[in-house]
């Protein structure tokens, strides 16, 4: 049972637009919500993340929206640059202390092409 | 940022032998650090929860005498690989937190294990 689901395997976007990743959760315990940037061969890198009570956090191109009514997020990326072309995982998080643990969508395969 | 070292990169072993994969965050204190496995073009999949100075918490599913996890430091943890099999083939990431209340992780580069 997949507890954070990613829907789209990958996403091909022209240089300069913006790119939405989305992200869907069931589970409404999460309380924290987490993005990271994956390249092949290499371990994930944090990207940005939001609590559950905001809607909203930015970060230079990166912006994350959380719908807790809808239990859907997303991370909006713009302009988009080649380099950015990567794995992203949506990730969520709940429990207590040393018992918070990450829960990991699928993945989606971003490519920006030049 | 806070650094987390995974070595091995990449380790090929004959099947029935064992392999060892460390971890270490360089630049603090990691109470709590997780391993995962991730396959091709898959999710990362929790294996289990270390916290130092105790046993791991395994995941539902995961051997706990085929994947030997020690965390005998606040910035050191192993994970074994016991009689490794070609299915043991994966790529395994460990991440580390800082503190209790931070849900952050930081992830090591992973290891490409190839058992052949």
């Amino acid at each position: 049972d997949q507890q954070v689901k990613q829907n789209s395997p990958s996403l091909s976007v022209q240089e300069g637009r913006i790119s939405i990743l989305n992200c869907d959760y069931t589970n409404s315990m999460f309380d924290y919500f987490l993005w990271y940037k994956k390249y092949p061969a290499e371990g994930p890198t944090f990207l940005i993340s939001i609590s559950s009570i905001k809607d909203k956090n930015e970060d230079g191109r990166f912006t994350v929206f959380l719908n807790k009514s809808a239990k859907h997020l997303s991370l909006h990326i713009v302009p988009s640059q080649p380099g950015d072309s990567a794995v992203y995982f949506c990730a969520a998080s709940a429990g207590r202390g040393s018992a918070r643990q990450l829960t990991f969508g699928s993945g989606t395969q971003l490519t920006v092409l030049p | 940022g806070a650094v987390v070292s995974q070595h091995p990169s990449r380790v090929i072993c004959k099947s029935g032998t064992s392999v060892k994969i460390e971890c270490r965050s360089l630049d603090f204190q990691a109470t709590t650090m997780f391993w995962y496995r991730q396959f091709p073009k898959q999710s990362l999949m929790l294996m289990a929860t270390s916290n130092e100075g105790s046993k791991a918490t395994y995941e539902q599913g995961v051997e706990k005498d085929k994947f030997l996890i020690n965390h005998a430091s606040l910035t050191l943890s192993t994970l074994t690989v016991t009689s490794a099999h070609p299915e043991d083939s994966s790529f395994y990431i460990c991440s580390a937190r800082k503190g209790t209340l931070n849900t952050e992780a930081f992830f090591g580069q992973g290891t490409r294990l190839t058992v052949v």
